[in-house]
């Protein structure tokens, strides 16, 4: 059962157009989600996060918006640059229920390509 | 990068062999985790510490079995290695405890022949 969803297994995006990725989730303990990206042949990089008690959360050109009541969150990233081309992985978590004991979810990525 | 660590890097087996992957990390970090990467199934959970001698099982932990002796290290070990177990396997560290972040390590390339 896949508690963490990313449909779209790929996206290409023009430079400089904005890229949205799509994240949706069944479990609704989640109270905390996460974006990472990942590069081949390297480890995934947190890239943000927001928790449940908020809709929106910015970090330079990278924007995540969280819709409880449709258990959806997205990343926005705009402008895209072509470094941001890489897979993207949305995680989830469920703190108060499992304080002390936290783990992470994931979808199983989204490969973003920027076209130059 | 939370100073991970993970050794080898590549590794190429044979089915049946025992094979034993390090994740060392340098920061004192409380909570560790071991993950899977395999395609269409993203990042999975295999293991996860809570603090020295303290583990605990994932959500793929059948035929894989951890230790960590000392804050530093932790230790993955695939006891008879079949090809089913071939992928590319992450370790984590949490550093901030009142966050859920986990930060990776740059992952080992197993192959089971």
């Amino acid at each position: 059962d896949q508690q963490v969803k990313q449909n779209s297994p790929s996206l290409s995006v023009q430079e400089g157009r904005i890229s949205i990725l799509n994240c949706d989730y069944t479990n609704s303990m989640f109270d905390y989600f996460l974006w990472y990206k990942k590069y081949p042949a390297e480890g995934p990089t947190f890239l943000i996060s927001i928790s449940s008690i908020k809709d929106k959360n910015e970090d330079g050109r990278f924007t995540v918006f969280l819709n409880k009541s449709a258990k959806h969150l997205s990343l926005h990233i705009v402008p895209s640059q072509p470094g941001d081309s890489a897979v993207y992985f949305c995680a989830a978590s469920a703190r108060m229920t499992n304080f002390g004991n936290e783990k992470l979810t994931f979808g199983t990525g989204t490969r973003l390509t920027i076209i130059p | 990068d939370a100073g991970i660590t993970q050794s080898p890097r590549h590794k190429v087996t044979e089915t049946g062999t025992p094979v034993t992957l390090r994740c060392h990390q340098t920061e004192n970090h409380r909570y560790m985790y071991w993950y899977r990467q395999d395609p269409g199934h993203g990042l999975r959970l295999i293991h996860y510490s809570y603090g020295v001698k303290d583990t605990d099982k994932g959500e793929v932990s059948d035929g894989y079995s951890v230790s960590r002796s000392k804050t530093e290290d932790f230790l993955l070990t695939l006891e008879s290695a079949t090809s089913s177990q071939t992928s590319v396997y992450f370790c984590a560290a949490r550093r901030d405890p009142s966050t859920d972040t986990q930060y990776f390590g740059p992952g080992t390339r197993l192959t089971v022949l």
